[in-house]
């Protein structure tokens, strides 16, 4: 089944303590995305990857990084939370960036607190 | 900048009403244009799309017609049932080097 998966899908954490949610395809998608939505701001990107070892800011990237070394795993990196990061995140991916679908993950709820 | 604006919710309906859900855009260029379902608890899921002007989209009896020339992609079903409760968002894509462009999103709920 053609899926994007992301773990965990709830997680409550201290201020900074490092944490890492990760997002893994099976679609062999090139571009991979995350977002953050909150609400009355709908679905804001975080960052991007167009390929292997290729990434840019998105919209809000200040507090977070990732990584592409592989095709299917686009890990989201929190080096030091704080509560502003609070939030729904999405995982996503899609064949190109242009034109077609886009899968999204269920979803982590984090909570820093 | 590009922009997807869409009408706040939440939009409260009886089941086998009509939806209308307005989605208006601002873009350079030639965008595609996306209409998204969020299930509660789920992540979202592609609902109908449109690649060009004229062009409509239709899934699970919805539909959204690509209008150029209001900058329009209004989303629309006939009759809604319960199952159709949920956060839909309007979205853009106008090229490489740029993300899915979102709307707020649009609470949508039925009740029978």
């Amino acid at each position: 089944e053609a899926q994007v998966t992301q773990n965990p899908r709830y997680l409550i954490t201290v201020t900074g303590k490092k944490l890492t949610v990760t997002c893994s395809q099976n679609m062999n998608h090139e571009y991979m995305s995350w977002y953050r939505q909150d609400p009355g701001l709908g679905l804001r990107q975080i960052y991007y990857s167009m390929n292997v070892e290729v990434t840019d800011k998105g919209d809000v990237p200040e507090g977070y990084k990732v990584s592409r070394k592989e095709k299917r795993n686009f890990p989201l990196i929190l080096e030091s939370p704080s509560p502003n990061q609070t939030s729904l995140y999405f995982c996503a991916s899609s064949f190109s960036q242009v034109n077609t679908e886009a899968f999204f993950g269920q979803g982590t709820r984090l909570t820093v607190v | 900048g590009d922009s997807v604006t869409q009408m706040e919710g939440p939009v409260t309906l009886s089941e086998e009403a009509f939806l209308t859900i307005n989605c208006t855009y601002t873009a350079t260029g030639y965008p595609s244009l996306f209409w998204y379902v969020q299930y509660p608890g789920e992540g979202l899921q592609l609902l109908l799309k449109a690649t060009k002007a004229d062009d409509k989209g239709s899934n699970k009896g919805f539909e959204a017609t690509y209008r150029k020339e209001t900058t329009s992609f209004h989303l629309e079903k006939g009759s809604v049932q319960v199952s159709d409760s949920a956060v839909y968002f309007c979205a853009l894509s106008v090229g490489a080097g740029t993300a899915l462009i979102f709307g707020k999103g649009t609470t949508l709920s039925v009740s029978s």
